[in-house]
């Protein structure tokens, strides 16, 4: 079985500061990983996912983030956030080969300050 | 391509009350998901169907919940004699089985409240 562990529950940043949502995963077998964000009282909108190749994935509004075999890790990261960036953010894994069920990570709340 | 789409939004049902959902998906998507979401948690898988067959079925869908998908299109899920501790969102996804591996599409959920 797969898990995800998302290590901050809130994460408080200033407008145009750099941010990082971590996320590491436990599992058996070969993964896909992926991010979502989930704005409020809305479903989830994939920001990037990781299936196999170069380890740096570039995603939507300036996000990226950065497979790490070794730590198990998939951190989020961007640059500089704005205001409208506050929201939830969801650290997912599947079975590699599968395309079967997201196991999702409890989220980390991205709130942005003026 | 209008994306998945849920109904109702919200339902409020009281106690024992049986409720349905009805989830569209994205209308070339083979597969679909449902997912049950409580506040201050991560979506937890539920069940999937391939074209109509129910392949999966988390241990969390108790005898009390049903999903059908007829024909492959829709879906809807039931839950009988409802109690408080289903109130959560119940997110549908939608994916195509492709060589570029899977990306589930979510609709918006249905936020259920048992009074």
């Amino acid at each position: 079985a797969q898990s995800v562990t998302q290590l901050d529950s809130q994460v408080p940043v200033f407008e145009e500061a750099p941010v990082e949502l971590r996320c590491n995963y436990s599992s058996s077998v070969s993964v896909y990983l992926f991010w979502y964000v989930q704005y409020p009282n809305q479903g989830l909108q994939l920001l990037l996912k990781y299936l196999s190749g170069s380890t740096l994935v570039k995603g939507i509004n300036g996000f990226e983030a950065e497979f790490n075999k070794s730590q198990t890790s998939f951190h989020l990261r961007k640059p500089s956030v704005h205001i409208s960036d506050t929201a939830e953010y969801f650290c997912a894994v599947s079975v590699s080969g599968s395309a079967r069920q997201l196991t999702f990570g409890s989220g980390t709340q991205l709130t942005v300050l003026p | 391509d209008t994306g998945v789409s849920q109904d109702p939004r919200h339902k409020i049902t009281k106690r024992g009350q049986n409720v349905t959902f009805r989830c569209d998906p994205i209308s070339e998507h083979n597969r679909l998901y449902w997912y049950r979401q409580t506040l201050g948690q991560g979506p937890e898988f539920l069940t999937y169907f391939q074209n109509e067959a129910q392949l999966e079925k988390s241990r969390l869908l108790s005898d009390r919940f049903s999903a059908e998908r007829p024909k492959g299109s829709f879906s809807t899920l039931e839950i009988q004699r409802t109690e408080q501790g289903d109130s959560a969102m119940y997110l549908c996804a939608s994916s195509l089985v492709s060589r570029e591996g899977p990306e589930a599409f979510f609709g918006q959920g249905t936020r259920l409240t048992v009074v």
